[in-house]
């Protein structure tokens, strides 16, 4: 079954330190994958995606994320991480389906605090 | 609308109830996905509509679940009888569908948190 897996629940990363948030996804094929942010009381804002080629593609708000197949992974990373980004971060993969539409399935989530 | 809306923002019902949730969505989009999003836990499809057609309601979690689209513009999630296990946030997304079955970034509402007591 498809599946996206982010092994960590929350983490805890200094302003101006580097950030890497993992993601694992099971996939017969290559799937469309995402990262999505989601701050208190708002909806999912894309923060990067990835269907072919380059693997490693940027995003929104300084993010950046690389995906390698012989891993499964597509983790997303930042190298210096604002207050600001203190939110819930979801991975998501979606395939396309035969009417033409993405049917994202999520991971359960990462929270990120960040210390002043 | 600049984006995707949903009203109401917060909803309190108790057990037996019946509630509606409603979306709009950005204006002249083709596609709307309902997802369920209980707490501690990523998103979790729904159902989809093309326009006015509900061509995937393989995520609806029970009969009491019903959605529908009848203009082919803002949706309602209808849930009856109202169970504890109910209580999560509802996300509505839309999306253009381009020609050619190219992706389509879906673009999220701000959710209705259900809470049933």
């Amino acid at each position: 079954a498809q599946s996206v897996t982010q092994p960590d629940i929350h983490i805890t990363v200094s302003e101006g330190a580097s950030l890497e948030l993992r993601c694992n996804y099971s996939y017969g094929a290559t799937p469309y994958l995402f990262w999505y942010v989601q701050s208190p009381g708002q909806g999912l804002q894309l923060l990067l995606k990835y269907f072919s080629g380059d693997t490693l593609v940027q995003g929104i708000k300084g993010f950046e994320a690389e995906f390698k197949r012989s891993q499964s992974s597509f983790n997303l990373r930042k190298p210096s991480v604002h207050w600001s980004d203190a939110a819930e971060y979801f991975c998501a993969g979606g395939s396309k389906f035969s009417g033409g539409y993405n049917k994202l399935i999520f991971g359960a989530g990462t929270r990120l605090a960040v210390h002043p | 609308g600049a984006g995707v809306s949903q009203s109401p923002r917060y909803k309190v019902a108790k057990r037996g109830q019946d509630v509606a949730l409603r979306c709009d969505p950005i204006s002249g989009h083709v596609s709307l996905f309902w997802y369920q999003q209980a707490l501690g836990q990523g998103p979790e499809f729904l159902t989809y509509f093309q326009n006015e057609a509900q061509l995937d309601k393989s995520g609806l979690p029970s009969d009491r679940f019903f959605a529908e689209r009848p203009e082919g513009s803002v949706s309602t999630l209808k849930i009856q009888r109202t169970q504890q296990e109910d209580s999560a946030v509802y996300l509505c997304a839309s999306s253009i569908r381009l020609a050619g079955g190219s992706y389509n970034e879906q673009f999220f509402g701000p959710g209705t948190r259900l809470t049933v007591l």
